[in-house]
């Protein structure tokens, strides 16, 4: 699986937009892009994944560069919960699942 | 609606103590994944099963450690003779699809940490 790289921290005011890139320059044609996010002392929790379009779900939008190699991951009007570790994962279709994580951004968002 | 459950919440142990974790994973779910979580890092893989069959375990870090999913439901990971690198926060993943699927949403207990003394 390709590898990513994330900023280790950002911040981000409440109600302002948190833009998180991650870089996978890497990555194949078969390779997904996912995002998970943790909350402290909680597991994992999937947010949204895509492979060359962008998406948007209730939680967030994703947005892939044309060439794929790297990515936005966009919540439009962070809360103070949304204060976690976010993780970029890059997933090949055919593979056996298991999730390789890297250390995350952590975002903080300040009120 | 359940989600995935683990217990302990909580567990230390004395060095050389055997412990077990246990995991609950959603009912219907196909796949199951073991991960240790060291502090201020991203969780590793440790193992995977597939309904009741073991087809990944190359994460497990010595044969101290030990998983098993027998009727394909719970699955309990076993750790013999812990030592203090043991000590993590140890979760637990499942899925519905199997391996293979390009759909892989994996739903995550709140984890197992475990200190050991």
């Amino acid at each position: 699986d390709a590898k990513t790289t994330q900023p280790t921290s950002m911040d981000c005011a409440e109600g302002r937009a948190a833009n998180l890139p991650c870089n996978h320059s890497t990555i194949s044609g078969n390779e997904y892009v996912y995002w998970y996010r943790q909350i402290h002392s909680q597991g994992p929790q999937y947010i949204i994944h895509g492979l060359k379009n962008n998406e948007t779900n209730e939680m967030a939008s994703l947005i892939i560069t044309e060439d794929r190699k790297s990515s936005t991951l966009i919540l439009p009007h962070a809360t103070l919960r949304d204060t976690a570790v976010y993780y970029c994962i890059v997933f090949s279709r055919g593979s056996q699942g298991n999730l390789i994580f890297g250390k995350g951004t952590k975002l903080s968002v300040k009120p | 609606g359940a989600g995935v459950s683990q217990s302990p919440r909580y567990k230390v142990a004395k060095r050389g103590q055997d412990v077990a974790l246990r995991c609950d994973p959603i009912s219907g779910h196909v796949s199951l994944f073991w991960y240790q979580q060291a502090l201020g890092q991203g969780p590793e893989f440790l193992t995977y099963f597939q309904n009741e069959a073991q087809l990944d375990k190359s994460g497990l870090p010595s044969d101290r450690f030990f998983a098993e999913r027998p009727e394909g439901s719970v699955s309990t990971l076993k750790i013999q003779r812990t030592q203090q690198e043991d000590s993590a926060v140890y979760l637990c993943a499942s899925s519905l699809a199997a391996s293979g699927s390009p759909i892989n949403e994996q739903f995550f207990g709140p984890g197992t940490r475990l200190t050991v003394l």
